[in-house]
């Protein structure tokens, strides 16, 4: 139980594109989902709380128009990297909380060329 | 501000305990969590404490909690080469409930 599905686990686009991650809770329901980006050989930097129905909070320093968060339902958050540059090359990750804890997408590394 | 703090680095050989150490700093915190991220992939729940427990133990996995201390750590026993990986502790701020992490411990595993 308590398992959080993130697609697509790889994506390369190129500059100047905008990349869609989706992020669906398969067996709960979770009105809160938080996205977070790591760098490489570095800890998880929260970038933005989604919640179902409402407008997305960002971490400060999160630019809100690159990075747009949908959260239309109890099960699926979407994040867009919209006009996406070769330092959004990263590795996104999703997560929700289940109860008693935090369960995480299995990531997406974005690579722009 | 809320801090985890823990090594980069331990490195073990094949088979013997591994010990990895957390210390953070919002006392208020209810829970406490292991994660395990493998290369390229996401991260995955190990376990997890109630700040009212001073240990757990899961299988392999031994959690040890000294709150006085501020203390968490992860013991796993007979380690195989297949827990190569970087482990994760995480304390929820009481505050907004948001996961404060710390930099991550790579665990190298020696044949």
């Amino acid at each position: 139980g308590a398992v959080v599905s993130q697609h697509p686990s790889r994506v390369i686009c190129k500059s100047g594109t905008s990349v869609k991650i989706e992020c669906r809770s398969l067996d709960f329901q979770a009105t809160t989902m938080f996205w977070y980006r790591q760098f490489p050989k570095q800890s998880l930097m929260l970038m933005a709380t989604s919640n179902e129905g409402s407008k997305a909070t960002y971490e400060q320093g999160v630019e809100k128009d690159k990075f747009l968060i949908n959260h239309a339902s109890l099960t699926l958050s979407t994040l867009t990297v919209t006009s996406a540059h070769p330092e959004d090359s990263s590795f996104y990750i999703c997560s929700a909380w289940w109860g008693y804890g935090y369960t995480f997408g299995s990531g997406t590394r974005l690579t722009v060329v | 501000g809320e801090d985890v703090e823990q090594s980069l680095f331990l490195s073990v050989r094949e088979g013997d305990s591994s010990v990895i150490n957390c210390t953070y700093t919002d006392s208020s915190s209810t829970y406490l969590y292991w994660y395990k991220q493998e290369p390229g992939a996401g991260l995955q729940l190990l376990t997890y404490i109630f700040s009212n427990m001073d240990m757990k133990q899961d299988q392999r996995l031994t959690v040890l909690l000294n709150k006085k201390d501020k203390h968490l750590s992860l013991r796993i026993a007979d380690t195989q080469t297949g827990d190569s990986a970087i482990y994760f502790c995480a304390e929820i701020s009481d505050s907004n409930y948001q996961l404060i992490w710390g930099a991550g411990t790579k665990l190298i595993i020696k044949p």
